[in-house]
């Protein structure tokens, strides 16, 4: 599995748009990028996945260049119940020892 | 609605005592995981099962074990709690692809 390299923590201001890099150089080629989120007292919650360009959904946009090293997870106009753990993950279809890692630690200040 | 159910949110242990966790999904899902979270660790896979009666050892499987009975019913059993298997368990299932489904979590304390 392909390791990911994520920032430990992120401060933004509500209503900015927000964005989660996360670094994986040795993504295989059948792997995909997966996104989750996690509340306190909670577990993750699946929010986005691709494979490569462009993936939007109703809750964020995934940004995937082409070399695929690396993705961008972008949040618009963020809110206080943003504040959240962000994981970034990377496996192919179907894979089952995903490493969540200690994800990013948005907070969204008021 | 999606569903996964962990039979309780807060338990507290003695060491030596046998702990079993709970997890029921309803969402006829084939496969089911057992994550640990502990603070500057993030989740690390314990045991997974891909169906009925098969299981897998994850990364962080000693002192552990599983039980699948039935689809929707995943076990975790500390045969012997120790102090340093005081965690948050949380149980996740999942039927294709990469989306897991988790549920609330069980806050453990061993003492």
């Amino acid at each position: 599995l392909a390791k990911t390299t994520q920032p430990i923590s992120m401060d933004s201001y509500e209503g900015q748009e927000v964005n989660i890099t996360c670094s994986h150089n040795n993504i295989a080629t059948n792997d995909y990028i997966t996104w989750y989120q996690q509340f306190p007292s909670q577990g993750p919650r699946f929010i986005i996945q691709g494979y490569k360009t462009k993936v939007t959904n109703e809750v964020a946009s995934l940004f995937i260049p082409a070399d695929r090293k690396s993705s961008t997870l972008s949040l618009p106009r963020v809110s206080l119940s943003d504040t959240a753990v962000y994981y970034c993950l990377v496996g192919g279809e179907g894979t089952y020892k995903y490493i969540f890692g200690t994800g990013t630690r948005l907070k969204v200040l008021a | 609605d999606v569903k996964v159910t962990q039979s309780s949110r807060y338990l507290v242990k003695r060491t030596g005592e046998k702990v079993f966790l709970e997890c029921v999904q309803d969402m006829d899902h084939e496969n089911m995981f057992w994550y640990r979270q502990d603070p500057g660790l993030g989740l690390r896979l314990i045991y997974f099962s891909y169906d009925v009666k098969m299981k897998e050892k994850g990364d962080i499987p000693e002192g552990y074990s599983v039980s699948r009975e039935k689809k929707e019913r995943f076990s975790l059993i500390l045969e012997s709690a120790s102090t340093n298997q005081t965690s948050m368990y949380l149980c996740a299932s999942r039927k294709q692809g990469n989306e897991q489904f988790f549920g609330p979590g069980t806050r453990l304390t061993v003492l």
